[in-house]
């Protein structure tokens, strides 16, 4: 059975780089036909997707962050990392990884690692 | 901002049925899946419903999905405690090349 699990520092100061993992267990992380997702969800709000990168390499990221946002995968250590730059109070947030189908369904998540930015 | 609108709350008492409201556009709802996602408190969110209408396996079949140009909607029959949380429709935005969540809706069951 397939299982994400983030995790990441907790606290990040303003400015600084933000950097998550997704250690992906009970499956492949290189198996074709699936993009794994960044999607976070600041206190008391919705959700919003960071990024996706599938299978392939191919890369998509949300044009709110593109500037900012790198995701990739580390096949050796089945992770999917995320990095955030240049981060303010509104990158607070809990911060989910996904597995999303070939046809974007997101069918299997995380619980989610609570990042606070704060001095 | 979104660009898929949801009511912010719908209630209903227990054994009652009610509808979630999905409002898109041409470039995500209308021409991609829709999907819907259920968060219960303190929980991730969980795919409720995948490819505008199928139920994953396990998901009740008290909840389901539909679709019509750039709306969709998501119907909960047979309403119970255990449904109260957080639901969202997403879908993939042509425009964006992303993935778009619809604003959010929380079911209160009164």
């Amino acid at each position: 059975q397939l299982q994400l699990q983030e995790s990441g520092p907790g606290m990040v100061k303003p400015s600084e780089t933000l950097s998550l993992s997704c250690n992906v267990s009970g499956g492949s992380v290189s198996r074709s036909g699936y993009y794994w997702a960044w999607i976070r969800q600041p206190p008391g709000k919705g959700l919003d997707w960071i990024g996706s990168i599938y299978s392939s390499g191919s890369l998509y990221y949300s044009p709110s962050l593109e500037s900012r946002v790198a995701i990739s995968v580390d096949t050796a250590k089945s992770q999917v990392s995320l990095t955030l730059t240049s981060v303010t109070a509104a990158d607070t947030a809990v911060y989910y990884c996904a597995r999303q189908g070939f046809q974007h369904e997101m069918d299997v998540w995380g619980k989610g690692t609570t990042v606070t930015v704060s001095s | 901002q979104s660009v898929m609108t949801q009511p912010p709350s719908v209630s209903g008492t227990p054994g009652q049925r009610v509808t979630i409201s999905c409002s898109g556009s041409s470039s995500n709802v209308e021409n991609n899946y829709v999907y819907w996602y259920q968060q219960l408190p303190g929980r991730a969110p969980k795919l409720l419903i995948t490819r505008n209408n199928q139920r994953p396996s396990g998901v009740p079949d008290r909840f389901s999905g539909s679709k019509s140009g750039t709306s969709a909607s998501l119907a909960i029959s047979g309403l119970r405690s255990e449904d109260d949380g957080d639901y969202s429709c997403a879908s993939w935005d042509d425009s964006l090349t992303g993935y778009v969540f619809g604003t959010g809706t929380t079911v209160t069951v009164l």
